[in-house]
C-alpha cells in the first residue's frame, strides 16, 4: 500500500520557535509537495522538490524553507514560527511524469503557533 | 495562468438524492483537470482525472465527471448520496509548464442529511 507518513498530526509551537515538519514517501518519487490548507483557500503550494537536494518556490514561500537530503523525505521548516502559520501543512508526492496528476498526501500536520 | 473556482463552499443534500459540486477552470491551454475527496482528519485521495482522453470520467465510488470546453467546467456528479460521500471536495488544474503541480480549488463541503 502506498504511503505517504508525516512525522506529527499535531503541534503546538511559541513565536519564534524553530519548526521542524518531516514527511517520508515509499513510493519511490520523483516529486514532492508542501501544502498548506486554510478553510476557504483551499491548498497553497509553498513549495516543492523534482529530485533530490533540487527545490523551488510554490505560491506562498515567504517564511518557511525545506530540505531534500534524500529522494524519500522532503522536510518543511519555519525559521522562526509566527502565528499566521497556524494551519494544516500536508505533504504530497508524485512521479515526475507531466500532467499525470495523481499526488499521494500524507494525513497532514496541524500547526498551531501560540 | 491557470486556476479552479468551486462554486459553493458547502453543499447540504440528502441521502439518496443527486449530487452535483460545480468547478469552472481558467486556463490557456488544454488542461488536465482532477478531484480530489478529504474525509475528515485525512489527507486528500483523487476521486477522478481528465486528460483529454474522454470527456466523461469516472471515478471511485460512484462519482463521475464531465469536461465541458465550451462552459470551461468539470463538474463533479454523483446520481445518489450515500452517508459517507460527506467530504471536502477539491477541484484542480495541473499546471503545464513543469511535472504535476496542482492549483486548488478552495474546496466545497458536502454535507448529506439522513
Amino acid at each position: 500500500d502506498v504511503k505517504v507518513t508525516q512525522s506529527s498530526r499535531y503541534l503546538v509551537k511559541r513565536t519564534g520557535e524553530k519548526v521542524f515538519l518531516e514527511c517520508v514517501q515509499d513510493m519511490d518519487h520523483e516529486n514532492m509537495f508542501w501544502y498548506r490548507q486554510d478553510p476557504g483557500l483551499g491548498l497553497r503550494l509553498i513549495y516543492f522538490s523534482y529530485d533530490v537536494k533540487m527545490k523551488e518556490k510554490g505560491d506562498i514561500p515567504e517564511g518557511y524553507s525545506v530540505s531534500r537530503e534524500k529522494k524519500e523525505r522532503f522536510s518543511l521548516i519555519l525559521e522562526s514560527a509566527s502565528t499566521n502559520q497556524t494551519s494544516m501543512y500536508l505533504c504530497a508526492s508524485g512521479t515526475g511524469t507531466p500532467g499525470s496528476g495523481e499526488l499521494f498526501f500524507g494525513e497532514g500536520s496541524r500547526l498551531t503557533v501560540l | 495562468a491557470q486556476s479552479v473556482t468551486q462554486l459553493g463552499s458547502h453543499v447540504s443534500v440528502s441521502e439518496g438524492a443527486l449530487v452535483l459540486l460545480r468547478c469552472n477552470y481558467s486556463s490557456s491551454v488544454p488542461p488536465y483537470l482532477f478531484w480530489y475527496v478529504q474525509y475528515p482528519n485525512q489527507g486528500l485521495q483523487l476521486l477522478l482525472k481528465y486528460t483529454s482522453a474522454a470527456t466523461l470520467v469516472k471515478g471511485i465510488n460512484g462519482f463521475e465527471a464531465e469536461f465541458k470546453k465550451s462552459e470551461t467546467s468539470f463538474h463533479l456528479t454523483k446520481p445518489s448520496a450515500h452517508m459517507s460521500d460527506a467530504a471536502e471536495y477539491f477541484c484542480a488544474v495541473s499546471r503545464m509548464e513543469y511535472g504535476n503541480k496542482l492549483v486548488f480549488g478552495a474546496g466545497t463541503i458536502l454535507r448529506v442529511k439522513s
